[in-house]
């Protein structure tokens, strides 16, 4: 097992454009999170998933932010009609219960112009 | 709402240096706190893990102590390298176990 996994791993789009990104957890980590980062900030709380089900949004996931987890596996972050605003790293991380250690992937930069 | 503070914001010592980041933490009710690190552009590794039971943690030159009665943990580095230079993260995860709560990191440099 590699680690966590995140693709792409750059995106580059135009505003209004929609983008996906994917996440692929250590096997078996059961807890999958989402945090934005932008530069010189620490990561900000986007969402988490208990297995396939989604228990937590942050006030920062607008309406045009929608996350899966299907089966409790690999996780999608879609943003629609992107804005510049949403210009950030996207981090995901798992953890093999909601108490052990997260490890975090390396984190799809997206920049919107 | 579990806030996280880290000081100093950045920090900028000679190579061979012992030095301390500090983590404060709003809310005592958590099952463990966590350092990371993160260099530029970069996702962010996993340096040391302390639940609540515990007081500390070691690996190599690293030491994270944790006191949840005041609401802090440390992170000592010793004999500090050039490769040591990083943005030094913590956060922690509730008792709710829902979110980790990141603090806005500690930007170190090691000169040679």
């Amino acid at each position: 097992d590699t680690g966590v996994s995140q693709d792409p791993r750059h995106k580059i789009t135009k505003r209004g454009q929609n983008v996906t990104f994917r996440c692929d957890p250590i096997s078996e980590h059961n807890r999958l999170y989402w945090y934005r980062q932008t530069l010189g900030q620490g990561p900000e709380f986007l969402t988490y998933f208990q297995n396939e089900a989604q228990l937590e949004k942050s006030r920062l996931l607008s309406d045009r932010f929608s996350a899966e987890r299907p089966k409790g596996s690999f996780s999608t972050l879609e943003i629609q009609r992107t804005e510049q605003g949403d210009s950030a790293m996207y981090l995901c991380a798992s953890s093999l219960n909601p108490y052990t250690e997260a490890f975090f992937g390396q984190g799809t930069r997206l920049t919107v112009v | 709402k579990q806030e996280v503070t880290q000081i100093p914001a950045a920090l900028s010592v000679p190579e061979g240096e012992n030095l301390v980041l500090n983590c404060s933490f709003t809310d005592s009710a958590i099952y463990n706190l966590q350092w990371f690190r993160q260099d530029p552009g970069k996702g962010l590794t996993s340096l040391l893990l302390i639940q609540s039971s515990q007081r500390e943690q070691t690996s190599g030159r690293l030491n994270a102590s944790l006191d949840k009665s005041s609401g802090r943990s440390t992170l000592y580095i010793a004999a500090s390298q050039p490769g040591d230079s990083a943005t030094y993260l913590c956060t922690n995860q509730e008792t709710s176990g829902s979110r980790l709560t990141f603090g806005e990191g500690t930007q170190l440099t090691v000169n040679p």
